[in-house]
């Protein structure tokens, strides 16, 4: 299998522009999340889905965040508009089911200027 | 709530030296405990797991015993190696929807 993947793997935008990172999950997978890493607050659960559903996003910092799952094979996480301080590194991961080993991705490092 | 609490790095070690990472954690009912490695440039990536008390999660020379009475799950490894030199997070799985919580991480430094 091809592991968890990311796109993009770099992103250098500007404040105000809307950032949209992707995913996909690896086959089989049911549940999907989305996670955030800085230096100051180390890493931080967005939401996670379950069967495509989105479960939890109480980790969600604000409105300018949002994220869909479309189906089992393809997620996105949309910041609009970007600021610099959503700087960081997004990383996506899968689970087969609840409680069980998540398989994270390569990350996509955000850089907003 | 559930937490998860780990040592402060960085920790900075020669080759062949012996390895502690302190975890301790604060869960209700009986969680599934977890080492995951974050290797430089790239994402986290399980290390070994224990699903109940007093087991022993091991792999590539580390180890981590799960025990209940000390509420601990601290890594362990005889001799490091550079290529050891990582990031190390503390994670639990517990209550009803079992997503996981967190520590801070530790980062290791190991000098040849």
């Amino acid at each position: 299998d091809a592991g968890v993947i990311q796109s993009p793997r770099h992103e250098v935008t500007e404040m105000g522009q809307e950032v949209t990172l992707r995913c996909k999950p690896i086959s089989g997978h049911d549940y999907l999340f989305w996670y955030r890493q800085t230096m100051m607050r180390g890493l931080e659960l967005l939401i996670y889905f379950n069967n495509n559903v989105p479960i939890d996003d109480s980790g969600m910092p604000e409105d300018r965040f949002s994220a869909k799952m479309p189906n089992a094979s393809f997620s996105t996480l949309k910041i609009q508009p970007s600021e610099p301080r959503d700087s960081a590194v997004y990383f996506c991961a899968s689970a087969r089911g609840e409680g069980e080993t998540q398989y994270f991705g390569p990350g996509t490092r955000l850089l907003v200027l | 709530g559930n937490s998860v609490t780990q040592m402060e790095g960085p920790v900075t070690l020669s080759e062949e030296a012996f390895l502690t990472i302190n975890c301790t954690y604060t869960a209700t009912g009986y969680p599934s405990l977890f080492w995951y490695v974050q290797y430089p440039g790239e994402g986290l990536q399980l290390l070994l797991k224990a699903t109940k008390a007093d087991d022993k999660g091991s792999n590539k020379g580390f180890e981590a015993t799960y025990r209940k009475e000390t509420t601990s799950f601290h890594l362990e490894k005889g001799s490091v190696q550079v290529s050891d030199s990582a990031v190390y997070f503390c994670a639990l799985s517990a209550g009803n929807n079992r997503k996981l919580i967190w520590g801070l991480g530790t980062s290791l430094a190991v000098n040849p």
